[in-house]
């Protein structure tokens, strides 16, 4: 069974701090991927990943930065964080590069104040 | 970049009553994916279509995708209160992306 843990189910964070997002899946995909789910808005992408220290901009990435230095571990970064960036944060992963169903982990709910 | 209108965004119905959610792309898709998340869960895949035409059905589920594969539908027969959620679907376009766009998904509440 794959499994996409992330590290934190509900963080809470002051403006302006630095914020690290932690993802780590168990079955070698190639592909990883954040996305904040903000209601009626969707799942919008904000980074993807398809190889160790390869990273591509989503829809949204400004605010964000992301890093994966291991196949397995791929980091969201709030460089500065702000109220606006308040969300449900959503890793996933995928085996193939343009193929294949993404598995989702749990979801870190960010509350900024 | 890809743009994928799915509707409607609520949808409440009967326990019995039947519910169907749609997906609408300007573009050719390569192939269209549905998700599941359940109230306070994650996405969870469901089933993907690749070919113009295709219907696949999981139980009371019947998943459609168009003949221009611009569209897609997800049509459940029977509603339970187990099916309460929100739908997505995801696309895929025929440049190979390696990244889905979601469409805005569909919430489903089922009244006992």
């Amino acid at each position: 069974d794959v499994k996409v843990t992330q590290s934190s189910r509900y963080l809470v964070k002051r403006t302006g701090e630095k914020v690290f997002l932690e993802c780590v899946q168990d079955m070698d995909h190639e592909n990883m991927f954040w996305y904040r789910q903000d209601p009626g808005l969707g799942l919008r992408l904000i980074y993807f990943s398809y190889d160790v220290k390869m990273k591509e901009k989503g829809d949204i990435p400004e605010g964000y930065s992301v890093s994966r230095e291991k196949k397995e571990r791929f980091s969201l970064i709030l460089e500065s964080a702000s109220t606006n960036q308040t969300s449900m944060y959503l890793c996933a992963s995928s085996p193939f590069r343009g193929a294949g169903q993404e598995y989702f982990g749990p979801g870190t709910r960010l509350t900024v104040t | 970049g890809q743009q994928v209108m799915q509707i409607p965004q609520y949808q409440h119905v009967q326990e019995g009553e039947d519910f169907t959610t749609y997906c609408n792309s300007s573009t050719t898709l390569s192939n269209i994916q549905w998700y599941k998340q359940r109230p306070g869960g994650h996405p969870v895949f469901l089933i993907q279509l690749v070919k113009s035409g295709e219907v696949k059905k999981q139980k009371r589920l019947t998943f459609q995708f168009g003949e221009a594969k611009k569209n897609s539908s997800l049509h459940i027969t029977a509603t339970q209160t187990t099916d309460v959620g929100t739908y997505f679907c995801a696309a895929r376009d025929q440049t190979g992306a390696n990244n889905l766009f979601f469409g805005t998904g569909t919430r489903l509440t089922v009244i006992p």
